[in-house]
């Protein structure tokens, strides 16, 4: 079956340090790829996402590219800010007949200090 | 509006409650979902709604009972829950397959933050 491995963390920058989370994925076929964010208290925000190989995905300064051969999908961002202390989920969308199941990695806690 | 909309924000109930949550998307979308997350975890699926019908049931025990009364409407029903059951509830929606933009995306409500006394 799909599943997605993601580092757990938790992980503690400093404001402006390089960000990389590590995500590689298990799957049959071409799944779609996603970066979900969760803020404190708050609900999942999609932050990117990408739907074939080769895609990069990019959104607020954060990047990811759909990487087939290695089946990885990791999250980077050049400097980050204390507003990106947040937890990030990788996860995968498979298609069935009328909907999706998503399979989710298990959630990188990314702490920015000032 | 695109917008998935869940009430309340938070719930406080005791266990000999009984008590709904509620989701509301405008997208059009045809597929609703339901999902428990623990603080700090990926979020559990507990079911899933396509075309108004349950086409997912994750085991959930008999004391969550989903509803889907249109295709913009999603409600949980809670009764006899117990204090392991304190959780946040996602509910998402995505669009039918073969749609235009079919990109296997889900779009999250803000959750409802529950408390089982």
């Amino acid at each position: 079956g799909d599943s997605v491995t993601q580092m757990e963390g938790p992980v503690t920058l400093s404001e402006e340090a390089f960000l990389t989370i590590n995500c590689t994925y298990t799957a049959t076929g071409y799944p779609s790829l996603f970066w979900y964010v969760q803020y404190p208290g708050e609900g999942l925000q999609l932050l990117l996402k990408a739907t074939k190989a080769d895609d990069k995905g990019s959104n607020k300064g954060f990047e990811a590219t759909y990487r087939k051969e290695t089946t990885s999908f990791h999250l980077e961002k050049g400097s980050v800010q204390v507003s990106d202390s947040a937890v990030y989920f990788c996860a995968l969308s498979r298609s069935r007949s009328n909907d999706y199941k998503l399979s989710f990695g298990a959630g990188t806690t990314v702490t920015v200090r000032a | 509006d695109t917008e998935v909309t869940q009430t309340p924000k938070h719930l406080v109930m005791g266990m000999t409650n009984k008590k709904s949550l509620k989701c509301e998307q405008h997208m059009g979308h045809r597929a609703m979902y339901w999902y428990k997350q623990k603080a700090k975890k990926p979020p559990e699926l507990m079911f899933v709604y396509s075309y108004e019908k349950l086409s997912i049931n994750e085991s959930v025990p008999s004391r969550f009972s989903p509803e889907c009364p249109n295709s913009s409407l999603l409600n949980l029903h809670l009764h006899a829950l117990q204090p392991e059951d304190s959780a946040l509830y996602l509910c998402a929606s995505s669009q039918g397959r073969g749609g235009a933009w079919d990109t296997g995306e889900l779009f999250f409500g803000e959750g409802s933050r529950l408390t089982v006394l």
